[in-house]
Formats: structure tokens, C-alpha cells, sequence
């Protein structure tokens, strides 16, 4: 129940596309649901989040849609480039317990110029 | 702002031996947590700490332990290390408070052998 399923595993996508990934959890207590962008040699970089009471985020090229019914939210990245090659976890924390977050596998984008 | 800070790097140790690492947090931030990120289990929680107590952890055995100073310094450390402790361990800090941003250091790339 404390898991937190990702797909697509891996993501290619044509320059100026959209790139959709999309994650799944069971536990309905979790509150908090980052998105984070890893380079390699690099930690995880805190991309965009949102609390269950909205159901879409927008930050720039970047949108989190959230169906709290479905127990459900994705990432979409609009006008892929090539620099968003990386590779993107979904999270997600009953705050209430601190940081303690709950990641996806992952998804390895890479965005073809 | 200087960014959180992890020494070692890279580390190789052999079976049996035991590390510390160490993670210096953003000034002013007072929560540390610390991940273990492979590629077959992820990104998993090991501990937090925040204001020199441990605040929450995760599933990991007791060799893996942790603490943190009142300058809000953590050290990792895992005794009796075994091949499959060979990981990237990242650790992360934030202001503690509820849906705070959760800034990573680059990791500390251990070996085992």
C-alpha cells in the first residue's frame, strides 16, 4: 500500500512533443505528490507539486493533473527539448510522518532535437 | 545559497567494513533525510532527522544508522556493509515543515566489494 507505481519506464520524444508519464498509488492518506528531475552525476531536483485539493498544476512547459477519485496523476512536459532528457520520479508523503517520501521507479525521457 | 553538500563522493569498501557519510545541509534548513537510489530498488527512505532526533524512518535493517548535530550536520553509517549496500546515497534537506521543498545533495557513490 505504500507504493507508488511510474510508466512508462523509458520515453522518447521528438523536439517540440509532448511527454506524458504517469503514476499510481493506494494510499490514500498521502497528501503530497512531487515531481522530481534527476541528470545524471546528479541528485533529484524538486520539479513541480501538488496538494489533493487541486486537481492541475501548471509551472511553465510543465503540468500535474491529479484524479484523486482514481488515485491517480501524471506529469505532462509540453514542448519537449531536448535539455529535459533526464530522468523523472514521481512521490508522494503523508506529511504528517516529515519527509518520509514514497518514490516511483522512474522514467528515462530523452527528447530527440 | 550554498546547496547541500555530501562527503564523500565515492567510496569503495570491501564486505564486513563499516562507512560514514556525511551530508551538510542548506543553512537555516533543520531536516535531513537520507535515500538509498539502485537501479533494481529505486529510491527508497532510509531516516530523517530533524532537530538532532530521528523524526521517521524507513525499512531498513539496523546496520544502517544515522545522526545529527546541532549545526544540523547528519552522518550516515552503515556497519557490516554487504555487496548489496553498493548504492548512490543521496540526502536532502528542508525547512521541516509541512510540504516543504526537499533540496538533494549530489550523493555519495558507495562500492562494495
Amino acid at each position: 500500500q505504500q507504493q507508488v507505481k511510474q510508466s512508462p519506464q523509458s520515453l522518447i520524444v521528438q523536439k517540440g512533443g509532448i511527454s506524458i508519464i504517469n503514476c499510481a498509488y493506494e494510499n490514500t492518506a498521502f497528501d503530497y505528490f512531487p515531481w522530481y528531475q534527476q541528470f545524471p552525476g546528479k541528485g533529484p531536483a524538486l520539479l513541480i507539486a501538488i496538494r489533493p485539493d487541486v486537481s492541475e498544476k501548471k509551472e511553465g512547459r510543465f503540468t500535474i493533473s491529479f484524479n484523486k477519485s482514481a488515485k491517480q496523476f501524471s506529469l505532462h512536459i509540453m514542448d519537449s527539448q531536448p535539455g529535459d532528457s533526464a530522468t523523472y520520479f514521481c512521490a508522494a508523503s503523508r506529511d504528517n510522518y516529515g519527509q518520509n517520501f514514497v518514490f516511483g521507479p522512474g522514467t528515462r525521457l530523452s527528447v530527440l532535437p | 545559497k550554498a546547496g547541500v553538500t555530501q562527503t564523500p563522493r565515492y567510496l569503495i569498501k570491501t564486505r564486513g567494513q563499516q562507512v560514514t557519510l556525511s551530508c551538510s545541509p542548506i543553512s537555516g534548513h533543520r531536516s535531513v533525510s537520507w535515500y538509498q537510489q539502485t537501479p533494481g530498488q529505486g529510491l527508497q527512505f532510509l531516516f530523517e532527522y530533524f532537530s538532532e532526533t530521528q523524526r521517521n524512518k524507513g525499512n531498513f535493517p539496523g546496520r544502517f544508522s544515522g545522526r545529527q548535530f546541532s549545526n544540523s550536520r547528519s552522518e550516515m553509517n552503515v556497519s557490516t556493509l554487504e555487496l548489496g549496500d553498493s548504492a548512490l546515497y543521496l540526502c536532502a534537506s528542508s525547512t521541516g515543515s509541512p510540504w516543504s521543498e526537499q533540496f538533494f545533495g549530489p550523493g555519495t557513490r558507495l562500492t562494495v566489494l
